[in-house]
């Protein structure tokens, strides 16, 4: 049984571009939340997805938009790449009020 | 926007020694986490508590929620060096379903 997979695992990115990460939840699961890690810091809170609808919202610009598919699958889409955007951002799944499983991460570099 | 302050931040101590890490705030969530997270690796779950005033025990680590549930602890006793990694400990919001609320991480070093 296939954890959380998240792709890519790392990419490098310049100021102004945009970028698209993602996740494939866990076998079961029907609930996508993102979260950034910056370095040195513990993950915030982006946005969850449930039903293909954006569900919870955490302090992050318009910049940062997301989807989630039929199948449950999500991605993260950052537009206008700030410096200040490179951190590992996290995918986790869960059923919509259970635990959270945790992918490896994408470490997103924007020089 | 709810806080969760950690501390220390960073605590680098000797094999066998024991230690507390504390997660702080002015906020009740309706339950609590802890979280390990290796290098290149997401975090990963190690407890959930509930009620105030709980204590879970794993092994050689020992956690509580405190009684007004706004606060935590988490001690290790005789620490090895595979305690080593960043806690994390993260509180669920009542209002929330699922939004979790992330304190800044405790960046534990054993040395043998």
């Amino acid at each position: 049984d296939a954890g959380v997979t998240q792709s890519p695992t790392h990419l490098i990115k310049t100021r102004g571009q945009q970028v698209t990460l993602r996740c494939s939840p866990k076998s079961g699961h029907d609930t996508v939340s993102w979260y950034q890690q910056a370095l040195g810091q513990g993950p915030q809170f982006i946005f969850q997805y449930y039903e293909e609808e954006e569900r919870q919202r955490g302090n992050f610009p318009d910049r940062f938009s997301g989807h989630q598919f039929p199948n449950y699958s999500s991605e993260l889409n950052v537009n206008a790449l700030l410096l200040g955007d490179s951190a590992l951002y996290l995918c986790a799944s869960s059923l919509y009020t259970g635990e959270l499983f945790f992918g490896e991460g994408s470490r997103l570099t924007v020089l | 926007t709810q806080l969760l302050e950690q501390s220390p931040q960073f605590l680098s101590i000797q094999e066998g020694e024991n230690l507390t890490v504390y997660c702080n705030s002015s906020s009740v969530f309706s339950s609590l986490q802890w979280y390990r997270q290796e290098p290149g690796e997401g975090p990963v779950l190690l407890v959930t508590v509930v009620t105030g005033g709980e204590v879970k025990k794993l092994k050689r680590l020992t956690f509580q929620f405190g009684d007004a549930r706004k606060d935590s602890s988490l001690h290790i006793t005789a620490a090895q060096p595979g305690d080593t990694g960043l806690y994390l400990c993260a509180g669920r919001e009542i209002q929330g379903a699922q939004k979790l609320v992330f304190g800044q991480g405790t960046r534990l070093t054993i040395n043998p």
